[in-house]
């Protein structure tokens, strides 16, 4: 069935340094992808996404592309600041597939940064 | 728009009470998602809906658990009897299947089962 892996966390970065969160994922058909974020205390919001081959979705810095070839959708921020600390996810859709509407989680990267 | 409503934030309950958690989703969205998240488990989807009907109650963890969604603009889902170990935090979510089926999620309600 689909899958969707992220890497371990958790990521410990200082303010102003390069973010990347590698996702990669396992699908049948033509799935979205996107990245939600979960602040502390919060629910899951979306952060971006894209919804077909070499698609960018981008949101407050954040910049992902829909790579068909790899199967990946890498999260990546060029200066993270404190406040992007946050655990992020992976999903996909499962229009793809049985399109029921489902999203695919991965398990969540926490990602730290220091002042 | 006021996103996803869910209610109450926080619920404190001793094991053996019965417990529900309400969901109004966002006018419009015809599916439905209920998740539960604990450190232990992550973030596992319980049961959905697409039009008021439920399709895939499979992630309902025993009988203990159902879920109810008499309109499209409420949902819930109860405990009965409750848990210790149902102690987590329980997001409802909506979507409108139009473009990309992306959700969007409720605040959540934190359960504390004593």
């Amino acid at each position: 069935g689909d899958s969707v892996t992220q890497m371990e966390g958790p990521v410990t970065l200082s303010e102003e340094a390069f973010l990347t969160i590698n996702c990669t994922y396992t699908a049948t058909g033509y799935p979205s992808l996107f990245w939600y974020v979960q602040y502390p205390g919060e629910g899951l919001q979306l952060l971006l996404k894209a919804t077909k081959a070499d698609d960018k979705g981008s949101n407050k810095g954040f910049e992902a592309t829909y790579r068909k070839e790899t199967t990946s959708f890498h999260l990546e921020k060029g200066s993270v600041q404190v406040s992007d600390s946050a655990v992020y996810f992976c999903a996909l859709s499962d229009r793809g597939s049985s399109n029921t509407g489902k999203l695919i989680f991965g398990q969540g990267t926490t990602l730290q940064v220091k002042p | 728009d006021a996103g996803v409503i869910q209610s109450p934030r926080h619920e404190v309950t001793e094991m053996g009470q019965e417990v529900t958690l309400r969901c109004k989703p966002i006018s419009g969205h015809n599916s439905l998602f209920w998740y539960r998240q604990t450190m232990m488990r992550g973030l596992e989807l319980l049961i959905y809906f697409n039009n008021n009907v439920p399709i895939d109650d499979s992630g309902m963890p025993e009988d203990r658990f159902s879920a109810k969604m008499p309109n499209a603009s409420f949902s819930t889902l109860k405990i009965q009897p409750s848990e210790p170990r149902d102690s987590a935090v329980y997001f409802c979510a909506s979507s409108s299947r139009q473009g990309a089926d992306e959700q969007y999620f409720g605040p959540g309600t934190r359960l504390t089962v004593t």
